[in-house]
């Protein structure tokens, strides 16, 4: 099973290019999320969806554009890219419910190096 | 607001000696799902266990239990036995009911077991 597929899995960026970072769930999980890590802060959330067509802002969203246009994709796109979007990128898709058995699965992140 | 917090950002533990990663809590809503992933050099996030706010006993998964006090908000991993491959970031995290569509993270504790 293939789970959350991020793509691409390393990228460098110089300042002011623009990417999009794809992830893909086939698990049919209601929603998705995007979250970055850097040393000594864990995992912040930048934006989040919780339905095909919706999404919305995280803990750290500046910099950052997503669109959920179908239901098993969650695309985050960077307009201008800065040194400061250096950081590893992880997605992750829950069913939607609560309870036990909703936790998050996370696709292997996404090295990204803005220079 | 809903804040999770890790205050030991490393340990070093022998084999096979048992240890606990602390994990504290903050959030207003009276239900809510607790989580801990392992992160290991490979970068991918594995689920390990999860507790629900009003599960009456402490959850369990093979060598990790959850000790969960929900007075205190805490909800620190113990891994008993451990092992060489338990050496890694371990993360707490939290999704409170009302939104469960958001889950947020602590900011990590590296755990390095010693031969």
């Amino acid at each position: 099973n293939a789970g959350v597929t991020q793509t691409p899995k390393f990228r460098v960026l110089k300042t002011g290019q623009s990417m999009t970072l794809l992830c893909a769930q086939d698990m049919n999980h209601e929603y998705m999320y995007w979250y970055r890590q850097d040393p000594g802060m864990g995992l912040r959330l930048i934006h989040y969806s919780v339905g095909e067509g919706t999404t919305a802002k995280g803990e750290v969203p500046d910099g950052y554009n997503v669109s959920r246009l179908k239901k098993q994709n969650f695309l985050l796109g960077l307009e201008s890219a800065a040194p400061s979007q250096t950081s590893v990128y992880f997605c992750a898709s829950t069913p939607g419910d609560f309870g036990p058995g909703t936790e998050a699965f996370f696709g292997q992140g996404t090295r990204l190096t803005v220079v | 607001a809903q804040k999770i917090t890790q205050t030991q950002p490393g340990m070093f533990v022998q084999e096979k000696e048992a240890v606990t990663l602390d994990c504290t809590y903050d959030t207003s809503d009276p239900s809510y799902g607790l989580f801990w992933y392992k992160q290991p050099s490979s970068g991918e996030m594995i689920f390990l266990i999860y507790q629900g706010s009003y599960d009456q006993q402490n959850a369990t998964e093979g060598r990790y239990s959850l000790n969960f006090q929900k007075a205190r908000k805490s909800a620190n991993l113990v891994i008993s036995a451990s092992q060489l491959g338990d050496s890694a970031m371990y993360f707490c995290a939290m999704s409170p009911y009302s939104s469960a569509s958001k889950i947020i993270f602590g900011s990590g504790t590296r755990l390095s077991i010693r031969p």
